[in-house]
């Protein structure tokens, strides 16, 4: 069965300090990965997603990057972090091959940014 | 840019009773459509899905309806337990892209005791 990782859970890191989430998916390959961000109370919004090694779209402009440096392994980063890069994270994989595959969400990681 | 909204943000309902939470959709150009349920703290989860080729999907106590006239999604939930208690959102994907789901706002679901 596939499962995905996302570590850390938790992380507060002060204002103008770098960022490194990661995302792993095991029992699949070549999956499209994402990237969500959540604000408290609010829905998703899709910050990367990728489809393929070292392919990356982005979807909001930010100070944010993603990176795929293998098949199964999404990483979000920055290099100075603002207040506004605080929430919750979200990684997602979803199975190529098809119109209509859901996508699998993490467990997420919560980020505060002080 | 078109959005996928849901007409309350929160819905209490009593333990046993049956649950409605609805979303409208304006992309006319959507074909699938997913509900996922998010518990505090943790990531959504895939409930149901429905293509838009369909009215109507049943899975184990919940029930998707479709009305594309009306642009129109809902999820009934059945005998509703405390374990329900979440955030549900519904999302869309575009005719023809394979890959982007756009999530909506999330209703708040609390189940009464």
């Amino acid at each position: 069965s596939q499962t995905i990782h996302q570590w850390p859970a938790t992380l507060v890191q002060p204002v103008g300090s770098p960022l490194s989430l990661e995302c792993t998916v095991e029992g699949t390959s070549n999956p499209n990965l994402y990237w969500y961000r959540q604000a408290a109370g609010r829905g998703l919004q899709l910050l990367f997603y990728s489809v393929g090694i070292g392919q990356i779209s982005s979807e909001v402009p930010q100070n944010l990057s993603a990176s795929r440096p293998q098949d199964r392994q999404f990483i979000l980063s920055s290099k100075k972090l603002l207040l506004s890069d605080s929430g919750f994270y979200l990684c997602a994989w979803r199975a190529t091959g098809g119109l209509y595959n859901e996508q699998f969400f993490g467990p997420g990681t919560r980020l505060t940014v002080l | 840019g078109e959005n996928v909204g849901l007409h309350l943000p929160t819905l209490s309902v009593q333990e046993g009773d049956n649950s409605i939470i609805n979303c409208a959709y304006s992309n006319s150009a959507s074909d699938y459509f997913i509900w996922y349920k998010q518990e505090s703290g943790k990531g959504p989860q895939f409930i149901i899905d429905i293509r838009s080729n369909m009215d109507k999907r049943q899975g184990q106590r919940v029930t998707v309806l479709l009305n594309k006239t009306v642009k129109h999604l809902s999820l009934q939930i059945a005998a509703t337990q405390p374990g329900d208690s979440a955030v549900y959102f519904c999302a869309e994907k575009p005719q023809g892209s394979a890959r982007q789901l756009t999530f909506g706002s999330g209703t708040q679901l609390t189940v009464l005791p």
